[in-house]
């Protein structure tokens, strides 16, 4: 069956500091990925999409970006921390029936 | 573009109640899916259930049902005999399908309600 990783499930940074979230699909191929944010309160918003190694498109310009090294790892980075930048974050990829299911997310503070 | 609309920021009910959420959405497309995604204290979020926007049979799964009017763009969530467990925040979700393209625009969601089961 397949599953998704995320991690770390907590983290607390400083302002200015780097970030590296990643994600892993276990018991599938060539997934569609993504990138979720959602702020206290709010829906979530789509921050980076890919269907591919290699393959990444921005919704929303930020100072983030996103990397796919591997076919089944998704990583969300981001050279200088905002405080706008806490949120909690989660990784989906979409199913044949066009259900995207959701790994357990990281909930990121930065202070 | 699309969008959705939760008008309901929070709901409480009884335990063993009947409970509707209001999803309302905004699309040229004649072809999408709508889902409800329920998110816990969690924060994991699960699907609780899907409708394709060309079936005109309303979707249901156990206690979760759906009224899906196409001509007016609401898609409502019902839980019957509602539960403890089903305390949690409610998202009403959006997509064209991937062989649309719609997989570059992922899912598009409402603001959600958040229900809450007294016991």
């Amino acid at each position: 069956s397949q599953t998704i990783h995320q991690w770390p499930a907590t983290l607390v940074q400083p302002v200015g500091s780097p970030l590296s979230l990643e994600c892993t699909v276990e018991g599938t191929s060539n997934p569609n990925l993504y990138w979720y944010r959602q702020a206290a309160g709010r829906g979530l918003q789509l921050l980076f999409y890919s269907v591919g190694i290699g393959q990444i498109s921005s919704e929303v310009p930020q100072n983030l970006s996103a990397s796919r090294p591997q076919d089944r790892q998704f990583i969300l980075s981001s050279k200088k921390l905002l405080l706008s930048d806490s949120g909690f974050y989660l990784c989906a990829w979409i199913y044949d029936g066009n259900e995207q299911f959701f790994g357990p997310g990281t909930r990121l503070t930065v202070l | 573009a699309q969008t959705v609309t939760q008008s309901q920021p929070e709901m409480s009910v009884q335990e063993a109640e009947t409970v509707t959420l209001s999803c309302t959405y905004d699309t040229s497309e004649n072809n999408y899916y709508l889902f409800w995604y329920k998110q816990p204290p969690s924060r994991q979020m699960i699907l609780v259930i899907r409708q394709e926007a060309y079936k005109q049979q309303n979707a249901t799964e156990n206690r979760f049902s759906v009224n899906f009017q196409k001509a007016a763009k609401s898609f409502s969530l019902k839980i019957s005999d509602s539960q403890l467990g089903d305390t949690a925040m409610y998202f009403c979700a959006f997509m064209i399908p991937l062989v649309r393209g719609g997989g570059a625009d992922g899912l598009t969601f409402g603001k959600g309600t958040h229900l809450i089961i007294q016991p």
